[in-house]
């Protein structure tokens, strides 16, 4: 069973477009994430989120949204997709707002 | 924000050898994970490890947090040890948000 699964695995996209990735997670977990790693492999945060509270990295563009259904979701929404948003985006997620985070498998947003 | 750095940058080695690789931070922490992305991209966990020394197999991670410091140690190294290894803290007070480490990349050849 996968535990923090991320849809779709590659997306390929126009400029100015809008967008979603979806994250399930089947551990129960109260907290999700969304981290993004560019082309150096380097990864940042971009959100923390539970049901009670949303914590959003300073650095995070407001074209990016989080939308959580349930607690067992973390979307991420896109607005005006630009070319540097090209990376590979991983969801989290974590038990409580401490405590070990284990990722999803990244989905590689690719924008042309 | 909190400083993470990795060393080193790049390490190749031949399989059967040990090595440590290195995490320091710049301020107190509440969380510290040790991932290693393998060729495919996927983050697999390795430690949890806040504090303290933790075994698994091959593996071991040491953090020792008054000196803002975490060891890995990877002995006996196969092939599928290969990948970038890193190391990520959460700042005390900061909602859990990981900061990582820019990553050492291991290449281990047969």
């Amino acid at each position: 069973d996968t535990a923090v699964s991320q849809t779709p695995k590659y997306l390929v996209t126009q400029m100015g477009n809008d967008k979603s990735i979806k994250c399930e997670q089947n551990l129960g977990h109260d907290t999700m994430y969304w981290y993004k790693q560019d082309s150096k492999k380097f990864l940042k945060i971009m959100f923390s989120y539970n049901n009670k509270e949303l914590i959003i990295n300073e650095t995070v563009p407001n074209r990016f949204s989080p939308k959580s259904p349930d607690k067992a979701h973390l979307n991420l929404h896109i607005n005006s997709l630009e070319l540097g948003d090209s990376a590979v985006y991983f969801c989290a997620s974590s038990p409580h707002w401490n405590g070990e985070q284990y990722f999803g498998p990244g989905t590689r947003l690719t924008v042309t | 924000g909190i400083q993470v750095e990795q060393s080193p940058p790049d390490l190749i080695l031949q399989e059967g050898a040990n090595s440590t690789l290195r995490c320091n931070f710049s301020d107190s922490v509440n969380n510290l994970q040790w991932f290693h992305q393998n060729p495919w991209g996927q983050l697999i966990n390795l430690f949890y490890i806040p504090s303290g020394t933790k075994q698994n197999g091959r593996l071991s991670a040491t953090t020792v947090a008054t000196e803002r410091y975490s060891l890995l140690y990877i002995s006996s190294s196969q092939t599928t040890d290969s990948g970038v290894y890193f190391c990520a803290v959460e700042r005390v007070n900061a909602g859990n948000m990981l900061t990582f480490g820019g990553g050492t990349r291991l290449m281990v050849k047969p």
